[in-house]
């Protein structure tokens, strides 16, 4: 069962450099999130999807964009790395039928950008 | 606005322990209530969840009783185990559809032979 998979699991970026990271899910669920985890303040989203081809806004969006050509693939793309974007970054996914009430999480990217 | 907050950690405790984390939250509405658990390496579980008042949440020997008139949802286990070693999340969801999920900061809980 593989759930949701998240590629790379770590990732070393200079400030100034891009990189895309990618979520997938096989149970065909229409939500996907993507999380950022820091220290001290718990996860926040970043962005969302209720769909393919549908994406938005959450909490911390600032640069960050996000793609959902495909509904198993939700894209984190950034476009110019900064320091203060070293996290560790959780994907999602949840079906509408459970009103949102159980996410399925991957193991999470760690990123750094010296 | 929503938001949960959680005690801070870390926490340590002996095997066969009484485990509380404490967790209250601030909601305009009525939320459901959740506790996520993430083990080292992993992404975030469903551990257990509460979606009224009253109501007690319970999964491998965790509890959390919905306190509506404390704005509470701490999380109890009777007697851990090394295996319960984990960072344990509250959250609370308080409309349906996407983006309605707000996290606390996550309490670590180290339990020691």
């Amino acid at each position: 069962n593989a759930g949701v998979t998240q590629t790379p699991k770590f990732r070393v970026l200079k400030t100034g450099q891009s990189m895309t990271l990618l979520c997938a899910q096989d149970m065909n669920h229409e939500y996907m999130y993507w999380y950022r985890q820091d220290p001290g303040m718990g996860l926040r989203l970043i962005h969302y999807s209720v769909g393919e081809g549908t994406t938005a806004k959450g909490e911390v969006p600032d640069g960050y964009n996000v793609s959902r050509l495909k509904k198993q693939n939700f894209l984190l793309g950034l476009e110019s790395a900064a320091p203060s974007q070293t996290s560790v970054y959780f994907c999602a996914s949840s079906s509408p039928t459970a009103q949102n009430e159980k996410l399925f999480f991957g193991s999470g990217t760690q990123l750094s950008v010296l | 606005g929503n938001s949960v907050t959680q005690m801070e950690g870390p926490v340590t405790l002996s095997e066969e322990a009484f485990l509380t984390i404490n967790c209250t939250y601030t909601a305009t509405g009525y939320p459901s209530l959740f506790w996520y658990v993430q083990y080292p390496g992993e992404g975030l579980q469903l551990l257990l969840k509460a979606t009224k008042a009253d109501d007690k949440g319970s999964n491998k020997g965790f509890e959390a009783t919905y306190r509506k008139e404390t704005t509470s949802f701490h999380l109890e286990k009777g007697s851990v185990q090394v295996s319960d070693s984990a960072v344990y999340f509250c959250a609370l969801s308080e409309k349906d559809g996407a983006n309605n999920l707000f996290f606390g900061t996550g309490t670590r809980l180290t339990v020691i032979p």
